[in-house]
């Protein structure tokens, strides 16, 4: 079975600062990797997604994040925070039956002035 | 723009009514899903559809039942609403993949249903 770990419920950074949030997900096949974000009363948006290829992925928004395979990790990361970038991020794993998405249980991510 | 659309986006309704979730999508996605989100914002998968008069079940228990008779509806209804109930529920949809992959799922905008 898949399963998704965020480590982390809550995130605060400055403005300018780095942002890393973190995941590490199990899978018994080659997975599919997602970040997508949740802004307040709004559904999920897609950051972005890993499938094949380079490891490296870059995203909407200034937002990039890398599979690294030995560490069964695929973290987000952005060099600078923008106020406008508070909000919920989820990452998520594709199940290796269908096409069903596993969630992780979030991390909210605050940006201070 | 959003391509899949949830009505309406909140509600409150009394114990014991019948509701109707409406979702809609204009993409002609095949797959849809319902999810249920918690107040501790964690989803949950509660039903998905593969086309149409195709249904099943998700990973949690849910109360609640979908149907699926045309591709671009996939409406999910609780006969009697319950305290319980209260959540977000999150409709979303997927597009097929080259060659079997997969891209992710759009998702609506949510419906935030309170049971008083």
């Amino acid at each position: 079975a898949q399963s998704v770990t965020q480590l982390g419920s809550h995130v605060s950074v400055s403005e300018g600062a780095l942002v890393l949030l973190r995941c590490n997900y199990s899978s018994s096949v080659p997975p599919y990797l997602f970040w997508y974000v949740q802004y307040p009363n709004q559904g999920l948006q897609l950051l972005l997604k890993y499938t094949t290829g380079a490891t490296l992925v870059k995203g909407i928004n200034g937002f990039e994040a890398e599979f690294k395979k030995s560490e069964t990790s695929f973290h987000l990361t952005k060099p600078s925070a923008h106020m406008s970038d508070a909000a919920e991020y989820f990452c998520a794993v594709r199940a290796s039956s269908g096409d069903k998405l596993t969630f992780g249980t979030g991390t909210r991510l605050a940006v201070r002035p | 723009e959003a391509d899949i659309y949830q009505t309406p986006r909140y509600l409150v309704i009394g114990t014991g009514k019948k509701i109707t979730l409406e979702c809609s999508q204009t993409m002609g996605h095949d797959k849809m899903y319902w999810y249920q989100q918690d107040p501790g914002m964690e989803l949950h998968l509660i039903h998905y559809s593969y086309g149409v008069n195709s249904t099943e079940k998700g990973d949690l228990s849910s109360e609640s039942t979908v149907s699926r008779i045309r591709t671009e509806h996939f409406p999910l209804t609780l006969e009697s609403a319950r305290p319980s109930h209260t959540s977000q529920y999150l409709c979303a949809s997927s597009a097929p993949g080259v060659a079997g992959g997969f891209y992710g799922y759009t998702f609506g905008s949510g419906t935030r249903l309170t049971v008083v």
